[in-house]
């Protein structure tokens, strides 16, 4: 265990569902990260936070909808997704986002019908 | 955009041998870190290397940088099977936002 829990482990979704993934973080860290991997794919960023702030948006889709709250949790708010959309969405905490290492949950392996 | 390129993509070696990683980059880095991934699972730091450093030993990793290269490797000595993995290293750039860029990883097998 990291510290990193996300929930559900496991989605299943229509494109026309609205779902939730939710991370959270017992670590006392300020920075929160949504990455997506996809097959044969590296980790792609997606979002960064820092200290409940949106630090990094990398261009990513407005379908997809992050949350952060407060430093120990974080949302990410999924509506009409495509099934290219299908991945494994892993939460990342650090203690700041500078010069440090990341710690990462189990993931959410997301599948799009 | 991909920042890290991994070699090999995949490696099978046999328990006890050495695995070696390569990773090079495009940017100017802070640092550079290892990351391991169990099939379906999330990232495990292995290490962390800084830009000013050039090797870092762990246990059994040892990782080397070379900035003017700007390429990295990853040795695992005395391999077990239990190491079987992806390995993934990661890039922090320069402007400090968070920014953690991972390449496309290495697919190590060690058969016991």
């Amino acid at each position: 265990e990291t510290g990193v829990t996300q929930t559900p482990r496991h989605l299943v979704m229509g494109m026309t569902n609205k779902k939730s993934l939710k991370c959270e973080q017992h670590l006392g860290h300020n920075a929160m990260y949504w990455y997506k991997q996809s097959a044969k794919k590296p980790l792609e960023l997606m979002f960064v936070y820092n200290f409940k702030e949106q630090t990094e948006n990398n261009s990513v889709p407005s379908r997809f909808s992050p949350e952060c709250p407060n430093s120990s949790h974080l949302f990410l708010h999924l509506h009409t997704l495509q099934p290219e959309d299908s991945a494994l969405y892993l939460c990342a905490s650090s203690p700041r986002t500078e010069n440090t290492e990341a710690f990462f949950g189990q993931g959410t392996r997301l599948t799009v019908v | 955009s991909q920042q890290g390129e991994e070699d090999p993509q995949a490696l099978s070696i046999q328990e006890g041998e050495n695995a070696t990683m390569n990773c090079s980059y495009k940017t100017s880095i802070n640092n550079l870190q290892w990351y391991r991934q169990n099939s379906g699972r999330g990232l495990v730091h292995l290490i962390l290397i800084r830009s000013n450093e050039r090797e870092k030993h762990s246990g059994r990793l040892r990782v080397t940088l070379d900035t003017s290269k700007k390429s990295s490797s990853l040795l695992i000595t005395a391999s077990r099977a239990a190491d079987t993995a992806s390995y993934f290293c990661a890039t922090h750039g320069s402007s400090n936002t968070g920014k953690l860029i991972f390449g496309q990883g290495t697919t190590l097998q060690v058969k016991p």
